[in-house]
């Protein structure tokens, strides 16, 4: 068990790029999170997976945002356009689902500089 | 919608000694669950302490307790014995049973002072 991994941990990008972030989850667990934090804020939430299953989506994920886990496994968050806005670290968690367990691992997340 | 609301932006205290970090928080749910995260300086988040609402009993892991008020809807931490390690970002979250999606607090710098 490596932990939740995320690629990169750094990106700066000039504005109007897209980009896409990776995150590799604990192999067993089914539940998947992604988190956006920005200076001297806690983290807020994105979307979550089950499995492949997007279940929920923030009303803070414009439709410049687009998040996938095909097959259940690793996840892929990309944004569009980028806006000097989207500059922030964007935290990746996972969990296994069983009763009595809400304990999510975070990842080391990837920060974004938008320029 | 549920907040949670951490006043305190940072505190330091000496090594050993005992400090506590205060959150409160707001949910219309009756079963819901209760952290602290962790987040030392460049390094990923960890989870400290988890409080179920529907245990009276405080939850403790070795030096860490806490203080649940569920009636004031209040969440505190207490550390005893502080060590450096102790240094972090520390947030309250909570997560409605059924949704585990965590709302965060703003966060407490802690810095414990050699």
């Amino acid at each position: 068990d490596t932990g939740v991994s995320q690629n990169p941990r750094h990106k700066i990008t000039k504005r109007g790029q897209n980009v896409t972030f990776r995150c590799d989850p604990i192999s067993e667990h089914n539940r998947l999170y992604w988190y956006r934090q920005t200076l001297g804020q806690g983290p807020e939430f994105l979307t979550y997976f089950q499995n492949e299953a997007q279940l929920e989506k923030s009303r803070l994920l414009s439709d410049r945002f687009s998040a996938e886990r095909p097959k259940g496994s690793f996840s892929t968050l990309e944004i569009q356009r980028t806006e000097q806005g989207d500059s922030a670290m964007y935290l990746c968690a996972s969990s296994h689902v069983s009763v009595g367990s809400y304990e999510q691992y975070f990842g080391p997340g990837t920060r974004l500089t938008v320029t | 919608a549920q907040t949670v609301t951490q006043s305190q932006p940072e505190m330091s205290v000496q090594e050993a000694e005992t400090v506590t970090l205060s959150c409160t928080y707001d949910t219309s749910e009756n079963n819901y669950y209760l952290f602290w995260y962790k987040q030392p300086p460049s390094r990923q988040m960890i989870l400290v302490i988890r409080q179920e609402a529907y245990k009276q009993q405080n939850a403790t892991e070795n030096r860490f307790s806490v203080n649940f008020q569920k009636a004031a809807k209040s969440f505190s931490l207490k550390i005893s014995d502080s060590q450096l390690g102790d240094t972090a970002m520390y947030f309250c979250a909570l997560a409605n049973f059924g949704n585990e999606k965590l709302t965060f607090g703003t966060g407490t710098r802690l810095t414990i002072i050699p």
